[in-house]
């Protein structure tokens, strides 16, 4: 069965101050992940898909890359703006539905 | 484009009843999947449909069941709730059948009473 871990769980950050997310997973042939943003209350937002190895993908702040074990989501000079849950979940060669990780609860402080 | 649908946004319902709760993809979008969302688990699969057909169903009793239209349209229904069955629900389309990547509507937050 596919497993899926984010961390931290929680991050707060001051504004300007740069950090990662983690997304590590085991999953039977992977053959991509997608990254979600998720504002409280409402439905999760697509990010990117990454399809392989050394894949990197940005938008604005945000800055994806992956590897054959994990997922990394880089967060450069955040805005209050930033702060979500971001949640990933690979996607894998069989027929199975996708698993999503619990997320990483984004604080960004002015 | 318009995204994802779902209605109602807010239901409050008591123990034993049923409800059933609507999904509309977006436009061209054959695929479509519900989650539920609670704080503790995170989000869950429930069921994946393609064409009418249901693709995958996921680790939830029978009580939890589901459907989709010629148009694309899903609903899902869950019989004799339960206190526990207190979550956000969510709908996703995909443009491509399997691989593709989801795009979720703002959910139905139901809850048991």
């Amino acid at each position: 069965e596919d497993q899926v871990t984010q961390s931290p769980e929680a991050l707060r950050l001051q504004e300007g101050e740069s950090s990662s997310l983690n997304c590590s997973y085991t999953v039977s042939g992977l053959r991509g992940l997608f990254w979600y943003r998720q504002d409280p209350g409402k439905g999760p937002e697509f990010l990117f898909t990454l399809y392989s190895a050394g894949e990197e993908k940005e938008k604005e702040r945000l800055k994806a890359t992956l590897t054959k074990k994990e997922s990394f989501l880089h967060i450069t000079a955040p805005k209050p703006e930033d702060s979500a849950t971001y949640l990933c979940a690979p996607l894998n060669s069989g027929n199975t539905p996708l698993v999503f990780g619990k997320g990483t609860r984004l604080s960004v402080i002015a | 484009k318009a995204g994802v649908t779902q209605t109602p946004r807010y239901l409050i319902k008591t123990r034993g009843q049923q409800v059933t709760l609507s999904c509309s993809p977006i436009s061209g979008h054959r695929s479509v999947s519900w989650y539920q969302q609670t704080p503790g688990q995170g989000l869950q699969f429930l069921f994946e449909y393609f064409s009418e057909t249901q693709r995958n169903k996921g680790n939830f009793p029978g009580r939890f069941s589901g459907r989709q239209f010629s148009n694309s349209r899903s609903e899902m229904n869950v019989s004799t709730l339960e206190l526990g069955d207190s979550a956000l629900y969510l709908c996703a389309s995909s443009p491509r059948d399997r691989d593709g990547e989801q795009y979720f509507g703002p959910g139905t937050r139901l809850t048991v009473t």
